[in-house]
């Protein structure tokens, strides 16, 4: 089983629709959980993090987070092609995981117009 | 205030030569790290430094690869005796103690 799992896609949305982006982890330890966004060719852009249960807002971005279900989310409201692009979950499981980012494979996301 | 510089963007090298990296940190972040990114996977941590301190380095991290920060600034990440897997993305990320880490823009490695 890997430690954090996305399905990889493509996730295709209408623009103007409601994206959700869902990643599921292994190890109950894990604290620290990241959302980051990666264009073709680029390097990853952090987009939200969440530490607590619950929900995180930021914008059009929602985070959810459910330590209990070991999973955690990222809602994308009001989608624009701009957001096109690959989404990556990470998480730091400390202390055997150190303070290293634990990557998903990432889900590729198509807002189409 | 500047993101985190990689240098070069591009490498392109032969099989069996070695190759050296650098990473400037986001100025006063103390934590800097290095992973490595092939084409459909997520990111994969290759080591971490704490300042000058090298504090963790993975499994993936072969005897031909090694990393330095000796001033707690800038990090050098060099890779001898290329292979072809060895061809991938190599990207550095800095962070302040407990905070999200950002990365720099990534060195592309192709071995020929």
């Amino acid at each position: 089983q890997k430690e954090v799992e996305q399905n990889s896609g493509p996730l295709s949305v209408p623009e103007g629709a409601i994206a959700s982006l869902n990643c599921t982890y292994s190890d109950r330890g894990s604290q620290s959980f990241f959302w980051y966004r990666q264009y073709s060719g680029k390097s990853p852009e952090l987009i939200m993090f969440i530490y607590s249960n619950g929900d995180k807002e930021d914008g059009r971005f929602t985070a959810q987070l459910n330590k209990a279900s070991q999973y955690v989310s990222l809602l994308i409201r009001d989608s624009q092609p701009s957001d096109s692009a690959t989404y990556l979950c990470a998480v730091i499981n400390p202390p055997g995981g150190g303070n290293k980012l634990t990557f998903g494979t990432g889900t590729q996301l198509k807002v189409e117009l | 205030d500047t993101g985190v510089s990689q240098d070069p963007r591009h490498k392109i090298t032969k099989r069996g030569q070695n190759v050296t990296f650098r990473c400037d940190p986001i100025s006063e972040h103390n934590r800097l790290y290095w992973y490595r990114q092939t084409l459909g996977q997520g990111p994969e941590f290759l080591t971490y430094f704490q300042n000058e301190a090298q504090l963790e380095k993975s499994r993936l991290l072969s005897d031909r690869f090694s990393a330095e920060r000796p001033k707690g600034s800038f990090s050098t990440l060099e890779i001898q005796r290329t292979e072809q897997g060895d061809s991938a993305m190599y990207l550095c990320a800095s962070s302040p103690t407990g905070q999200p880490q950002h990365f720099g823009d990534g060195t592309r490695l192709s071995i020929l």
